[in-house]
């Protein structure tokens, strides 16, 4: 069954910091994706990564950066964390044609 | 500018009865889509998909109807069970296994024991 673990379920932070959030998958998936979901928005891709050191932008990338220095683990870090970065964080992995494995999500506040 | 649309926030239905759940969308081009479910603290899960080129792709309780004409398919759960209750996203992409997702903004239905 593929595992797809978020560091940590609650993080609260200050304007203005540098915020990472941390994804790890254990079933040699060449995709994973970072997506952020909002109350009325569903859920809107931030970045994803096809490959090691490959990344492509989502939806909405402004604000975000990623990392993906090794195949299992991809990063995405707020360079400077706002309040309108307010957001439950989902990783996502995938591996050829199958569907989407989400991990529990990230509930990120910036005060 | 929302592709995908699902246009009930919120469901309620009686256990034992049928649930069914919408989404319309508005790209011609999405070629493959994909229903999760979402339960309180937990990341989605893949639930059931259908391609294009079918109009019905059924899972046990779970079938998934697709009207290309109207851009609109339909989850339908039968019979509903106090479990299914769990907000509900539709997704498209342009063609199977696809990376690129467009996300509903969800619906959550509650079944009533």
């Amino acid at each position: 069954d593929v595992k797809v673990t978020q560091s940590s379920r609650y993080l609260v932070k200050r304007t203005g910091e540098k915020v990472f959030l941390e994804c790890v998958q254990d079933m040699d998936h060449e995709n994973m994706f970072w997506y952020r979901q909002d109350p009325g928005l569903g859920l809107r891709l931030i970045y994803f990564s096809y490959d090691v050191k490959m990344k492509e932008k989502g939806d909405i990338p402004e604000g975000y950066s990623v990392s993906r220095e090794k195949k299992e683990r991809f990063s995405l870090i707020l360079e400077s964390a706002s309040t309108n970065q307010t957001s439950m964080y989902l990783c996502a992995s995938k591996g050829g044609s199958q569907p989407q494995h989400f991990g529990d999500g990230t509930r990120l506040s910036i005060l | 500018d929302q592709q995908v649309k699902q246009n009930s926030p919120s469901l309620s239905v009686q256990e034992g009865r049928i649930s069914i759940l919408n989404c319309d969308y508005t790209n011609s081009m999405f070629d493959y889509f994909l229903w999760y479910k979402k339960y309180p603290a937990e990341g989605p899960t893949f639930l059931i998909s259908i391609s294009s080129i079918k109009d019905k792709n059924e899972d046990g309780r779970f079938t998934v109807f697709l009207n290309k004409s109207a851009k609109h398919l339909s989850l339908h759960i039968v019979p509903s069970q106090p479990g299914d209750s769990a907000v509900y996203f539709c997704a498209a992409s342009l063609q199977t296994g696809a990376n690129n997702l467009f996300f509903g903004t969800g619906t959550r239905l509650t079944v009533i024991p």
